[in-house]
Parts: structure tokens; C-alpha cells; sequence
């Protein structure tokens, strides 16, 4: 049972460089989520997909930031013109949700650690 | 907005000794809550969760959930230098569409003597 992988694990980019990262699920999951995480804090939410449909985004997100997943698989986080303030731990995680009555699990994947310099 | 406070710590405990962390939260009509272990430069590992009132046991952990108080808490029993780690409490959000997604707090540090 492979678990959600993330590709890169980590990023050093220059600032105002476009980055993109790769979230790959647990196969029969339908919910995709991404987090940032930066140090001594706890992962803060981004966005998230339910199947192909990306169903909201923090309004902390600014306009730089994208994210699709295509057919419902494989998701993509995309920064552009990246800032400083960008540094941090991206965390995909994602879940197989059978409706909003009762909790279900949800797991994290290794994380890609950006750092724009 | 939801709030989760959690106390950063760092918390010490000795090995063989019960750690106890907490986590307290500012919506009363959240009803479910995750608790997840991160070792350092790690992701989160899910641990448990917990949307009753009352007690759920895994293993060595234990989810309290009081509601009315609007307080979880996680104890480890038996601990070891393994389990010396971030300890993140995690509100389970439930509303509308935007059910599943969590609101987690800044997490408490345990550290396990020997």
C-alpha cells in the first residue's frame, strides 16, 4: 500500500522564479488537500479537491498561487514569482470521504520544503 | 474563524511516565478533532481522532474529548524517547461544503527523558 508521495521534497529557488510541486494520493482517494507549514507553527489549509473539482481556497492564497488536479488523480501546486515569504513545508495530504456526517482520516505525505533566497 | 491553542511547550516528561497535552478550541460546534505526531523536518502522522464525548483508546494513547469545556486532550501512557516529537491538535471542520478540511493549532513539543 504505497502512501501519498510528493515530488519534489525540496526546492531552492531563486526569487521570482516560478515553482511547481507534485502530489500523488492514495489511490482510491477522492479528496485532495494542501497545507503550508512553517517552522513552529501547525499546518495552515491552502485548498482542496474533491475529485477534479477544487471546492475552496483560503483566502490567504494569493493570486500567485494555482493548484488543478487534472481527472482526479495526481495534483499540482503551482507558485509563481515567488517572495521570500514563500519558505516553507508544502504538505499534500489527501482522504477518501463518504460524506460530511462523520470524520474520516486523513494522511500527509512527506512534504516538499521550499526555500526562495 | 476557528481557533485550536495548544501549549508549545516544550513539555518533559520522563521515561515510563504519562504525558499529558492539551488543546482547547474556540468553535462549540466543532465536533470532531484529530490529534497527528511530527518528528522534526517530518510530516504529520495521524495518531487518532476522536467526535464523542468521553474517552477513545489506542494503544498507548488516549483521546479525551469534553465538549462543554471545549477541550481535547492526548495522553501517552508508558512514554518513550520515541515518542519525543510535536504533538498537533487538529479541529475536523464539518460545515457545508467545506467539510474535511482541519484547523490545526502550533502543536506542544514533547520530550521523553530516559
Amino acid at each position: 500500500d504505497t502512501g501519498v508521495s510528493q515530488d519534489p521534497r525540496h526546492k531552492i529557488t531563486k526569487r521570482g522564479q516560478n515553482v511547481t510541486f507534485r502530489c500523488d494520493p492514495i489511490s482510491e482517494h477522492n479528496r485532495l488537500y494542501w497545507y503550508r507549514q512553517t517552522l513552529g507553527q501547525g499546518p495552515e489549509f491552502l485548498t482542496y479537491f474533491q475529485n477534479e473539482a477544487q471546492l475552496e481556497k483560503s483566502r490567504l492564497l494569493s493570486d500567485r498561487f494555482s493548484a488543478e488536479r487534472p481527472k482526479g488523480s495526481f495534483s499540482t501546486l503551482e507558485i509563481q514569482r515567488t517572495e521570500q515569504g514563500d519558505s516553507a513545508m508544502y504538505l499534500c495530504a489527501s482522504s477518501l470521504s463518504r460524506g460530511p456526517a462523520l470524520p474520516y482520516e486523513q494522511y500527509f505525505g512527506p512534504g516538499t520544503r521550499l526555500t526562495v533566497t | 474563524q476557528k481557533e485550536v491553542e495548544q501549549n508549545s511547550g516544550p513539555l518533559s516528561v520522563p521515561e515510563g511516565a504519562i504525558a499529558s497535552l492539551n488543546c482547547t478550541y474556540s468553535d462549540r460546534g466543532s465536533q470532531s478533532f484529530f490529534w497527528y505526531r511530527q518528528y522534526s523536518g517530518k510530516s504529520p502522522e495521524l495518531i487518532m481522532f476522536i467526535y464523542s464525548n468521553g474517552d477513545k483508546e489506542d494503544g498507548r494513547f488516549t483521546a479525551q474529548l469534553n465538549k462543554a469545556s471545549q477541550y481535547v486532550s492526548l495522553l501517552i501512557r508508558d512514554s518513550q524517547p520515541s515518542d519525543s516529537a510535536t504533538y498537533l491538535c487538529a479541529v475536523w471542520e464539518a460545515g457545508g461544503t467545506s467539510y474535511g478540511k482541519l484547523t490545526f493549532g502550533q502543536g506542544t513539543i514533547l520530550t521523553v527523558h530516559p
